[in-house]
């Protein structure tokens, strides 16, 4: 069964740090690039970051660029998210999720296919 | 940033009608790179659809995404009762990636 599962989240100060983890199974994980999307109570959806299947390219939303790194081990099949100068407003399910790619008429699409359960970080004193 | 805006906020509907859900990027979204997410309460998002209008794997006919450069629309043909949910669109056509604020398909 093809399959992610986060962990990590919890009950942090504002500036402090916390490190989430998704472990993936089920499928080949180096083939992917993989995503980590968060949630705020209530709200919708944002993106937060993509690396690419070899760790060799990355990306963020502004709003985390300088706070949160996003990482995987290839080996252990896991996605990584450090995230440090946490803030009020990053209180969030954070979800891991695997981006399929997939070419129509000679162009690249993608989509987020397999999303794990996610795992809720909430930033207070 | 492209923003995504989504309408109506709230579709109230019966099973068995007919839904029609808007998008609007606030800049033409290169080449349809547009998805669709279903997202029931405290679960992950689903995928629906890719590229505007390609039906991800396993996703019933009922749905079809269809449009370009800036109006996309998602249409469910016949609501079924497990099609209640909210629904997002998402462009990754242009950095940073980014999801419109949601419909709700509420029963009516």
């Amino acid at each position: 069964e093809v399959q992610l599962v986060e962990s990590g989240g919890g009950l942090v100060q504002p500036g402090g740090s916390l490190r989430l983890s998704c472990a993936a199974s089920g499928f080949t994980f180096s083939n992917n690039w993989m995503s980590w999307v968060r949630q705020a109570p209530g709200k919708g959806l944002e993106w937060v970051a993509n690396i690419k299947q070899d760790g060799s390219e990355k990306y963020y939303v502004d709003s985390v660029k300088g706070r949160f790194i996003i990482s995987r081990d290839n080996t252990m099949n896991s996605l990584y998210l450090h995230m440090n100068s946490l803030r009020a407003e990053d209180t969030a399910v954070y979800y891991c999720a695997r981006i399929v790619a997939v070419t129509v008429s000679g162009l690249a699409h993608y989509g987020m296919d397999v999303w794990g359960q996610g795992t809720t970080v909430t930033v207070s004193s | 940033e492209i923003v995504l805006t989504q309408s109506p906020g709230t579709l109230s509907l019966s099973p068995g009608e007919r839904a029609t859900l808007s998008c609007w990027a606030s800049q033409s979204v290169y080449s349809s790179s547009l998805a669709w997410y279903q997202q029931k309460p405290g679960q992950a998002p689903r995928l629906l659809i890719y590229g505007a209008s390609s039906r991800a794997t396993g996703i019933p006919d009922r749905f079809s995404g269809s449009g370009s450069g800036t109006d996309f629309t998602l249409t469910i043909s016949r609501l079924e009762p497990e099609d209640f949910a909210v629904y997002y669109c998402q462009q990754y056509g242009g950095s940073p990636w980014t999801f419109g604020q949601g419909t709700k398909v509420e029963i009516k």
